[in-house]
């Protein structure tokens, strides 16, 4: 199975920051790796697919990169909305696997 | 619009069965691969299963193998999650979602969630 290593677990920011969150893959899944957020007592919302396409609706200040086995979600400015708990998810095969997820809270 | 809609938790014993349904609407659902994912109280995310369009592959995760049956009915546009042999470890809300075309194993629209809590 694929692990995937998410860090932090969580992060303490401020509105306006710049945030960053990583995720490992325990092997190479070329750019199979998707990102949710999800706010308490909601579903997982998908904001970025195959590890750099925004979906629809998704603000630009959602951003992702990475390939290989190193991924990064960016948010450029945080906003009061973002805070969150994300997560990454590999697609590359079954069992699909997720990270542990990342808390943002606000500072 | 893409709703999925699910149904079907409740509180069950250790070892005992239990079987969830999602209705899906929006979307031409017998074209879609579909998936259970399951989220442990205060936890993160776990998928469960999956299942191609027109039923012909299914997918597990270790755990549930030989305990959990996932099927689907496209005529009425509906998937189901027959659960068996249940354990406190499955206690969880249990979201069904499609999988994006084209984009490797990706959940793009879920469910609001059910909750299933394997309690004596």
């Amino acid at each position: 199975d694929i692990q995937m290593t998410q860090s932090p677990s969580s992060l303490s920011a401020s509105v306006g920051d710049r945030v960053t969150i990583t995720c490992r893959a325990s092997q190479n899944i070329r750019t199979y790796v998707n990102w949710y957020q999800q706010k308490p007592g909601k579903a997982p919302n998908l904001l970025i697919s195959a590890a750099s396409s925004l979906q629809n609706g998704v603000p630009p200040r959602f951003s992702g990169s990475g390939s290989g086995t190193d991924f990064t979600l960016t948010i450029s400015s945080l906003q009061p909305e973002d805070f969150a708990t994300y997560f990454c998810q590999q697609s590359y095969n079954t069992p699909l696997t997720f990270g542990g997820g990342t808390k943002v809270e606000i500072k | 619009e893409v709703q999925l809609v699910e149904s079907g938790g409740g509180l069950v014993q250790p070892g005992g069965s239990l079987r969830l349904s999602c209705a899906a609407s929006g979307f031409t659902f017998r074209t879609y691969w579909m998936s259970w994912v399951r989220q442990a109280p205060g936890k993160g995310l776990e998928w469960v299963a999956n299942m191609k369009g027109d039923g012909s592959e299914k997918n597990y995760v270790d755990s549930v193998k030989g305990r959990f049956t996932m099927s689907r009915d496209n005529a009425k546009n509906s998937l189901y999650l027959q659960m068996n042999s249940l354990r406190a470890e499955d206690t969880a809300v249990y979201y069904c979602a499609r999988e994006a075309m084209g984009k490797g194993a990706t959940p793009d629209y879920w469910g609001q969630g059910t909750l299933v809590t394997v309690s004596s």
